[in-house]
């Protein structure tokens, strides 16, 4: 069974500041995928960014990338520059390609708010 | 490509009726999952498809629950009775097989129960 945690219910941040949202996981896979999700008020599911558990580089998809250690298992996502733009409900997510099967899990998510 | 197609967007229905949502996913996609979203309990999957055959059922709350995919492009989640608590918003997500990533969210659909 995948479990992941996300413990921040809540984050702020400034403009233009970089902000880390927190994600550990739980699984007893050899492989499996990392994912980062955002949902903003109009309620829509985005895909931000991949990371697979045997990938040497961490993942980065323009401001986004995720700070991936493997034996901490954690996979934390940063957001450079901040925008208001970027206020939402962030979600981690992982697929375990053996036991796991094809389903993501989910945790709970971090409501994130950009200031001016 | 027009992305995976949730309808209605948004539905309020008495307890006791029946309820019927749909999903059409990617064209070329070979999984389709149904996701409920709660306050209480967050994103949880109810149900997934390969090739139109379901393969883990074991998230659908009880028996007032059932899905279908009759063929690739089409998929329905059906309440049956509904009652209050089944208050949510319901995602459709495909993906295609041998792409580990790329599992794509319909917009969902509201679904209230008074």
């Amino acid at each position: 069974a995948q479990k992941i945690t996300q413990t921040q219910p809540g984050m702020f941040v400034q403009e233009k500041e970089a902000v880390t949202l927190d994600c550990t996981y739980d699984t007893s896979d050899q492989s499996y995928g990392l994912f980062w999700y955002k949902q903003p008020s109009s309620g829509e599911m985005i895909f931000l960014i991949y990371q697979g558990s045997y990938d040497e580089q961490n993942a980065t998809e323009g401001r986004y990338s995720l700070n991936f250690q493997k034996a901490r298992k954690s996979a934390n996502l940063v957001i450079s520059a901040s925008q208001l733009g970027d206020s939402a409900m962030y979600f981690c997510a992982m697929r375990g390609f053996t036991g796991g099967g094809n389903k993501l899990t989910f945790g709970t998510g971090t409501q994130l708010k950009v200031e001016l | 490509d027009a992305g995976v197609i949730q309808s209605p967007r948004h539905e309020v229905t008495e307890m006791g009726q029946e309820v019927t949502l749909r999903c059409k996913p990617i064209s070329g996609h070979n999984s389709l999952f149904w996701y409920r979203q709660t306050m209480m309990r967050g994103l949880e999957l109810l149900i997934y498809f390969n090739n139109n055959v379901p393969i883990d059922d074991s998230g659908m709350p009880e028996d007032r629950f059932s899905a279908k995919m009759p063929n690739a492009s089409f998929s329905t989640l059906k309440i049956q009775p509904s009652e209050p608590r089944d208050s949510a918003v319901y995602f459709c997500a495909s993906r295609r097989t041998g792409e580990n990533y790329g599992y794509t969210f319909g917009s969902g659909t509201r679904l209230t129960v008074v």
